[in-house]
């Protein structure tokens, strides 16, 4: 088991462009979260998926999106990126209590 | 709204020696909470998820106990090692959250051989 993979694992963007990160779940896991963690901080949860459909949401403006796919497998797309968006961006995928996370993607913004 | 604390934030140790983080929280209705440890730029590694009926879990060298009532968790780690340098973070699932998790800020752990 691969446990949970994302793509990919450094990212530079420039103020204004949009970009789209990707996970993979956990075989059998079935919920995928996505959490935002910038410098010298915990993780702030974005939002979840499950069947689908986003299940619950942070608070994060509308500019961050995302989907899941029938494989389970999940995006997160952030349009007019700001340089506050700069962070690590962790999934995590769960089938029932416990969550497991990726290695997270590091997005820079200049 | 769910708090997260997370004290101290910052230790220094000498190698060998047994240490407490500890983990407090505003909202006792929670339904877990995990420990987890995360290496420098790297994701999060779970350590141990101690349930709300539960009042610790133990893994090798690790403790965590849970008084869910007073708000607080420990993780006490026994007879640390280098490798055991590390940012340990807490976060708790509210009882009718779906999984969801909040985190606190952590805890940077230093070991000195």
């Amino acid at each position: 088991d691969a446990g949970v993979t994302q793509s990919p694992t450094h990212l530079i963007k420039t103020r204004g462009q949009q970009v789209t990160l990707r996970c993979s779940p956990k075989s059998g896991h079935d919920t995928v979260s996505w959490y935002q963690q910038a410098l010298g901080q915990g993780p702030q949860f974005i939002f979840q998926y499950y069947e689908e459909e986003e299940r619950q949401r942070g608070n994060f403006p509308d500019r961050f999106s995302g989907h899941q796919f029938p494989n389970y497998s999940s995006e997160l797309n952030v349009n007019a990126l700001l340089l506050g968006d700069s962070a690590l961006y962790l999934c995590a995928s769960s089938f029932g209590y416990e969550q497991f996370f990726g290695p997270g993607t590091r997005l820079t913004v200049l | 709204k769910q708090e997260v604390t997370q004290i101290p934030a910052a230790l220094s140790v000498p190698e060998g020696e047994n240490l407490v983080l500890n983990c407090s929280f505003t909202d006792s209705a929670i339904y877990n909470l995990q420990w987890f440890r995360q290496d420098p730029g790297k994701g999060l590694t779970s350590l141990l998820l101690i349930q709300s009926s539960q009042r610790e879990q133990t893994s090798g060298r690790l403790n965590a106990s849970l008084d869910k009532s007073s708000g607080r968790s420990t993780l006490y780690i026994a007879a640390s090692q280098p490798g055991d340098s590390a940012t340990y973070l807490c976060a708790v699932e509210k009882e009718t959250s779906g999984s969801r998790l909040t985190f606190g800020e952590g805890t940077q752990l230093t070991v000195n051989p």
